[in-house]
Formats: structure tokens, sequence, C-alpha cells
């Protein structure tokens, strides 16, 4: 069974320009959520797709947006790009079932660097 | 609000020796899910082992085990007979159990190196 995708692994952009990560879960789950991971800020939640719908949102300004397709792949987008949006981007799957423990299934990231 | 405290930025143990790393967790929730994950340097974040808040027995997988001490809301990850590829970042991290919703808030992780 094939794993979270996540594409590109690696970019460098500069500040102002903007950027498109992609997330392709597991097959069958239906949840896709992101995450920040800095090392002064950790592991901090960005938004949660479910069925092409965003469910839930964290604290992040609305540079940050994403969306879910009809196949459960996810993008997310972030505009206007800050030096501070340094950080590795991680993408969780989940089946999201009534049953489910809701363990989360990562991929290995994004490293984005904004120079 | 929920938090989790993960007060150990690094530990060292013993290759084959047994090592707990702490955790503990704020929540007014009666139902809630508690999880520890396991980062390598690749970034790729690993799921380890699950403790629903309602479970009476401490969840084992393998070498893995979690010490639940509810009254204290305490979620201890305890790795027996560590071996070098354990060496890792370890997060702790909660769920609310309820309304199918799939927030986690994770702990800012410990970071463990095993000895040869």
């Amino acid at each position: 069974k094939a794993g979270v995708t996540q594409t590109p692994r690696y970019l460098i952009k500069t500040r102002g320009q903007q950027v498109t990560l992609s997330c392709s879960p597991i097959s069958g789950h239906r949840s896709v959520s992101w995450y920040q991971q800095t090392p002064g800020q950790g592991l901090q939640f960005l938004f949660e797709y479910f069925s092409e719908t965003q469910r839930n949102k964290g604290n992040f300004p609305g540079r940050f947006s994403g969306r879910q397709f009809s196949n459960s792949r996810s993008e997310m987008n972030v505009s206007t790009l800050e030096l501070g949006d340094s950080a590795l981007y991680l993408c969780a799957s989940s089946f999201a079932g009534g049953s489910d423990t809701g363990e989360l299934f990562f991929g290995e990231g994004s490293r984005l660097t904004v120079l | 609000a929920q938090k989790i405290t993960q007060t150990q930025p690094g530990m060292f143990v013993q290759e084959k020796e047994a090592v707990t790393l702490d955790c503990t967790y704020d929540t007014s929730d009666q139902s809630y899910g508690l999880f520890w994950y396991k980062q390598p340097s690749s970034g790729e974040m690993i799921f380890l082992i699950y403790q629903g808040s309602y479970d009476e027995q401490n969840a084992t997988e393998g070498r893995y085990s979690l010490n639940f001490q509810k009254a204290r809301k305490s979620a201890n990850l305890v790795i027996s007979a560590s071996q070098l590829g354990d060496s890792a970042m370890y997060f702790c991290a909660m769920r609310d159990r309820c309304c199918r919703t799939y927030k986690y808030i994770f702990g800012t992780g410990t970071r463990l190196k095993v000895l040869a």
C-alpha cells in the first residue's frame, strides 16, 4: 500500500513569490491535514480537509490556503512568501471512519526555504 | 485549552537499555486520544502507539509501551531494549476523539540519541 506522497520534496523561493505544495494521501483515506514544522514553533496545524471541504483551520494568515480534490489529493498554497515561512510542511492522511482511532499517516514533507 | 508538554528536549540512552520519554497533557474533554510519533532525520513522522482516554489497559506495540496515568494526565512512552535506529525526535500528540475532527496538538518533542 503506497504511503502519503508529497511533492516537491525541496524547494527554494524568494520573498514575495508564491508556492504550491501537493499531497497524495493513502488510497481510501478521506481526510488530509497539513502542518508546518519549524525549529522554534514545532508542529503547527494549518488545516484539514475531508471530502473536499475544509473542516478545521489553524491560526495562520490568509496567505495560507488549501484545497482538496475529488480523489482526495490536496494542495496547499502560500502567497506572498515571507522569510518566516521557511519550514518543513507535512501532509498527513487519515481514514476518518467512524471506528477509526484517528492516527495520522504522514508524508516525508516538503522543505521550503525562502530567501 | 488543550496542551501537550514534553519537558525533555534531549535524552541519551545506552543501546539495549530501556528509556522513558515524558508527556503530560491538559484537556477538559473526557474523550480524547493520545499518540506518539517518531520523526527520524528524513522528516517523515511515523506513528508508534495510541491510547484512548477510556482504555483501561496501557497500550503496547512491540518494544513500545505507553504508561498512561489518567489522573496525573501523563502518557509517557517507554522504549525497551533501545536500538541505534531508535535515535530520532519523538512527539506526543493529543486529539479530540469526538466529532470526527482531526486537529491534533503536538508537543515540542524529545530528541533521543541511542549510544552504542
